[in-house]
């Protein structure tokens, strides 16, 4: 079975500071994705990232950086110097393979809030 | 500017009263989708679509139907709503390139029903 777990429910951190959101996987599969989305307040999903199972490169992008591990099938997301407008909840999701079916494998989400 | 609009964004209704969430993408996409999020739950798919009148069910496709008639729309039908399909509701849409491919995401629709 595939699974997605994101263990830390919530995370409360103070402006300024690093946070690490935590993502790990399960799957049989030998080829994958992986991926992180960002949920604000008002609802959206918004796309971060998408690594594939070959790439194990780490990935920066501005204060937004990635590690992915296959030895221990994580695919951890920090984020540096946290501002306030980081505050969302935040989704890893794998996807699946069930035939043609593109369905993205959810984690329950890590509440982020940062306060000034 | 690429996106997947859904409409409406909030809406009540009460039960048994049949709606219809619109959603419809701009991109040329052949692959879309519908989810559902419920506290503790997280995501779940609903329906998905492969192209233009190829539709499958996902993981909870009970009080719920689709249809896919032209490629840029794939409305979501609840024939008689009931208080347990209250929720916020996704539609996705993703390229024809593989898994690779990020899913671009509605607004939302958060749909209360009483």
């Amino acid at each position: 079975a595939q699974k997605v777990t994101q263990a830390q429910t919530e995370i409360s951190v103070v402006e300024k500071e690093d946070v690490t959101l935590d993502c790990v996987y399960e799957t049989r599969d030998t080829t994958y994705y992986l991926f992180w989305y960002k949920q604000p307040p008002s609802g959206e999903l918004v796309f971060l990232i998408r690594r594939n199972s070959f790439d194990e490169q780490n990935e920066i992008s501005g204060r937004y950086s990635w590690n992915f591990q296959k030895s221990t099938s994580s695919f951890n997301f920090t984020i540096t110097a946290s501002q306030v407008v980081d505050s969302a909840v935040y989704f890893c999701a794998l996807n699946g393979r069930a035939g043609n079916n593109r369905k993205l494998i959810w984690g329950l989400g890590t509440s982020l809030a940062v306060n000034p | 500017e690429a996106q997947v609009t859904q409409n409406p964004r909030y809406l009540i209704t009460v039960t048994g009263k049949k709606l219809t969430v619109t959603c419809s993408q701009n991109m040329n996409h052949e692959y879309m989708s519908w989810y559902r999020q419920d506290p503790g739950l997280g995501l779940r798919q609903i329906y998905y679509s492969m192209n233009v009148e190829v539709t499958d069910k996902g993981d909870v496709p009970e009080g719920y139907k689709v249809s896919r008639k032209e490629k840029r729309n794939f409305p979501l039908i609840l024939e008689s709503p009931s208080p347990n399909q209250t929720s916020l509701y996704f539609c996705a849409s993703s390229s024809p390139r593989g898994q690779n491919t990020e899913a671009f995401f509605g607004q939302g629709t958060r749909l209360t029903v009483v």
